[in-house]
C-alpha cells in the first residue's frame, strides 16, 4: 500500500514549456485534490475531482488543467509554464468528504 | 470566503513543556477541522480530524478541541519532545465543499533539548 505518490519529485522548466504532474493513489479513494504551497500564502486548492471522469475548479485554477481518466490517477497539466507557477505542488486523496486527507510527498517545480 | 488564521506563527519551547497552538476560522459552517504536521521538505500528515458535531479528539500526547460557534480550535501538545519540531497546519472543510480544505498559514514549532 503506497498511499499517494507523485511524479516527478523535482522539475525545472523554462517559461512557456509544458509538463504534466502525475498523482496516483492505491486506496480506491473517490476524492482527489491538487494544492500548491507558496511561502506566505499557505496551501491553496487548484483543482479537485469527486470521482473518475469528474473535475472541478478550486481557488486558483488559472493556467492549469486536470484529468481523471482513471480512478487512481489525477493529472495536473501546465500548458505554458510561467514563473508565477513556481511552487510546491501537493496531491491529496480521501475516501469521503468527511475523511482524513492523505497527502503525497509533493513536487517542487521551478519555472525560470 | 472562509479564512483560517493560526497563532502564533512560530513557537520555540524547551523540551518537556506543554504547549497550545491556536487556529481560528471566519465561517462557522464547517464540516470538519483537521490538524496536520509538515516536516521540512515533506508532505502533510493528518494528526487529528474533528467532525463539526464533536468537541475534541485525542491521539497520544495530542489533544485537539473545537468550538464551532466561536470559530476556534486548539491543538494541545503534552510533554513536548524535539521530535515534535515541525510546522503544524490547521485546515477546515466547508459544509458543501466536497472535502476541499482551507488552510491556515501554519505554526512553526521548535522544541529544543
Amino acid at each position: 500500500n503506497a498511499g499517494v505518490t507523485q511524479t516527478p519529485k523535482f522539475r525545472v522548466l523554462k517559461t512557456g514549456q509544458s509538463m504534466t504532474l502525475l498523482c496516483a493513489q492505491d486506496m480506491n479513494h473517490e476524492y482527489m485534490y491538487w494544492y500548491r504551497q507558496d511561502p506566505g500564502m499557505g496551501l491553496r486548492l487548484i483543482h479537485y475531482s469527486v470521482g473518475e471522469g469528474t473535475t472541478a475548479k478550486g481557488e486558483v485554477p488559472d493556467g492549469y488543467n486536470v484529468s481523471r481518466l482513471k480512478k487512481q490517477n489525477f493529472l495536473l497539466g501546465l500548458e505554458s509554464a510561467a514563473p508565477s507557477q513556481t511552487s510546491v505542488y501537493f496531491c491529496a486523496s480521501s475516501y469521503s468528504p468527511n475523511a482524513r486527507g492523505i497527502f503525497g510527498p509533493g513536487t517542487r517545480l521551478t519555472v525560470l | 470566503k472562509q479564512e483560517v488564521t493560526q497563532i502564533p506563527a512560530a513557537l520555540s519551547v524547551p523540551e518537556g513543556e506543554n504547549l497550545v497552538l491556536n487556529c481560528s476560522f471566519t465561517d462557522s459552517a464547517i464540516y470538519n477541522l483537521q490538524w496536520f504536521r509538515q516536516d521540512p521538505g515533506k508532505g502533510l500528515t493528518s494528526l487529528l480530524l474533528i467532525q463539526s458535531s464533536q468537541r475534541e479528539q485525542t491521539s497520544g500526547r495530542l489533544n485537539a478541541s473545537l468550538d464551532k460557534s466561536s470559530g476556534r480550535s486548539t491543538l494541545y501538545i503534552a510533554a513536548s519532545q524535539p521530535g515534535d519540531s515541525a510546522t503544524y497546519l490547521c485546515a477546515v472543510s466547508g459544509g458543501t465543499s466536497y472535502g476541499k480544505l482551507t488552510f491556515g498559514q501554519g505554526t512553526i514549532l521548535t522544541v529544543h533539548p
